[in-house]
């Protein structure tokens, strides 16, 4: 009863370094997101996805990538990490459902870059 | 674009009961979900109104007027564990896109 895997939890990258930043679900969720969150704001929308090998822009995509080759698996690539990329990465799915049966999110991932 | 306000901080007292309101600016709008979030955890799925009108869910209620492009919680008997940040989140163009507004830091006191 996994629910939303993030791995790693915590990282430190320099600047100009790239990453993955690592999401998996074991519900058979259609829907996956992709969030950050900034001290004291609300989530912003980076990029999601609809189903394997489909994934469209969020708010904010610019300095990162996304793939999704299969159903369980959604990882968030950093191209260059800036230090304005310093925040808290959320990953979240849904059922078909959508917003109407709630998101999972997963416990984050705490990137400083420096 | 879109915008969603709602207060930025709230107080109440335990046993109490508080609204946090929410009202929204956005085009193709599908409905309005409510999600909590305690310190360092990770947000939690509250309630969901697609349709106008009152959801419960126990001690939790949400509220949705399309007409207004405004929804609000509704907390009841309110706990300390329920001093934590409350995010509406509207979807946008379809059930899927979830785009949240700020958030309202709620402080229960004793």
């Amino acid at each position: 009863n996994a629910g939303v895997t993030q791995t790693p939890k915590f990282q430190v990258l320099k600047t100009g370094q790239s990453m993955t930043l690592q999401c998996a679900q074991d519900m058979n969720h259609e829907y996956m997101s992709w969030y950050r969150q900034d001290p004291g704001m609300g989530l912003r929308l980076i990029h999601y996805s609809v189903g394997a090998g489909i994934t469209d822009q969020g708010e904010v995509p610019n300095g990162y990538n996304v793939s999704r080759s299969t159903t369980e698996d959604f990882p968030l690539r950093l191209l260059s990490a800036a230090p304005s990329q310093t925040s808290v990465y959320f990953c979240a799915s849904s059922s078909s459902l959508g917003a109407g049966g709630g998101y999972t999110f997963g416990s984050g991932t705490r990137l400083t870059v420096v | 674009g879109q915008s969603l306000e709602q207060p930025s901080e709230v107080t109440a007292v335990e046993g109490a009961i508080v609204q946090i309101n929410c009202t929204y600016q956005t085009s193709g709008f599908y409905g309005l979900s409510w999600y909590q979030q305690h310190d360092g955890g990770a947000p939690t799925f509250l309630s969901y109104n697609g349709l106008d009108g009152l959801e419960e869910t126990g001690r939790f209620s949400s509220f949705l007027s399309r007409s207004d492009s405004y929804g609000y919680l509704l907390l009841q008997e309110l706990q300390m564990k329920d001093s934590a940040s409350y995010f509406c989140a509207v979807s946008k163009d379809s059930s899927y896109k979830l785009i949240f507004g700020s958030g309202t830091r709620l402080l229960v006191r004793p």
